[in-house]
């Protein structure tokens, strides 16, 4: 079966120190994974995904993503966090089994950046 | 903006009400998809569209009915709802397996 689990509903940081959103994924065949942020009042914006290729991801808003095969984790990750960086935060993987396209989404982790 | 549109944005209905919440691409995406939001929960998938058929019915209530007349359009028809049915709906497309493309929502309140 198809899952993605990010195991913290919130995390905390101060601004200008480093962060990091936690995903780990469960799928057949090789994974396609993607994050999104979400903002108040708004639908999910797309950051990056990882489909093949460096295992580092570079994303939008200084965003990387670390896909890792053995430990079965794409953790979101940024050097310098911003108080503008507080909002909802998705991990997604697609569903490779099917013929359309379907994605899993995990529960979201709330990112608060404090000044 | 990402190219997606719902309307309305927000929407209030009693339980006996029939209202439609409606998405809008002009992306030229072959895939629409209809999600579920609730606080501290996963994303609730609820419909996808492909290429106008629907592919997926995720075991969703009878009183949700989509309809997708076309490639750039999909409706949510809502008759007879629960207050357990208020959340947020987000409607979404794709096109090749790629990334996929949100609308801003509609906040659905169920009394």
């Amino acid at each position: 079966a198809q899952s993605v689990a990010q195991p913290e509903d919130q995390v905390n940081v101060a601004e200008g120190n480093p962060l990091t959103v936690k995903c780990t994924y469960s799928v057949s065949g090789n994974p396609y994974l993607f994050w999104y942020v979400q903002y108040p009042n708004r639908g999910l914006q797309f950051l990056l995904k990882y489909i093949t290729g460096d295992n580092l991801v570079k994303g939008s808003y200084g965003f990387e993503a670390e896909f890792n095969k053995s430990q079965t984790s794409f953790h979101l990750k940024k050097p310098s966090a911003l108080v503008s960086d507080s909002a909802l935060y998705f991990c997604a993987v697609r569903d490779m089994t099917r013929n359309f396209n379907k994605f899993y989404f995990g529960s979201g982790t709330k990112l608060n950046v404090k000044p | 903006e990402t190219g997606v549109t719902q309307t309305p944005r927000h929407l209030v209905m009693g339980m006996t009400n029939k209202k439609s919440l409606k998405c809008e691409q002009h992306l030229g995406h072959n895939a629409m998809y209809w999600y579920k939001q609730s606080a501290k929960k996963p994303l609730e998938l609820m419909f996808v569209y492909s290429l106008e058929e629907r592919v997926e019915n995720n075991s969703v209530p009878s009183r949700f009915s989509p309809e997708c007349p076309n490639s750039s359009h999909l409706f949510l028809h809502l008759h007879t709802l629960q207050p357990e049915d208020s959340a947020l709906y987000l409607c979404a497309s794709s096109q090749g397996g790629t990334r996929q493309f949100f609308g801003p929502g509609t906040r659905l309140t169920v009394l």
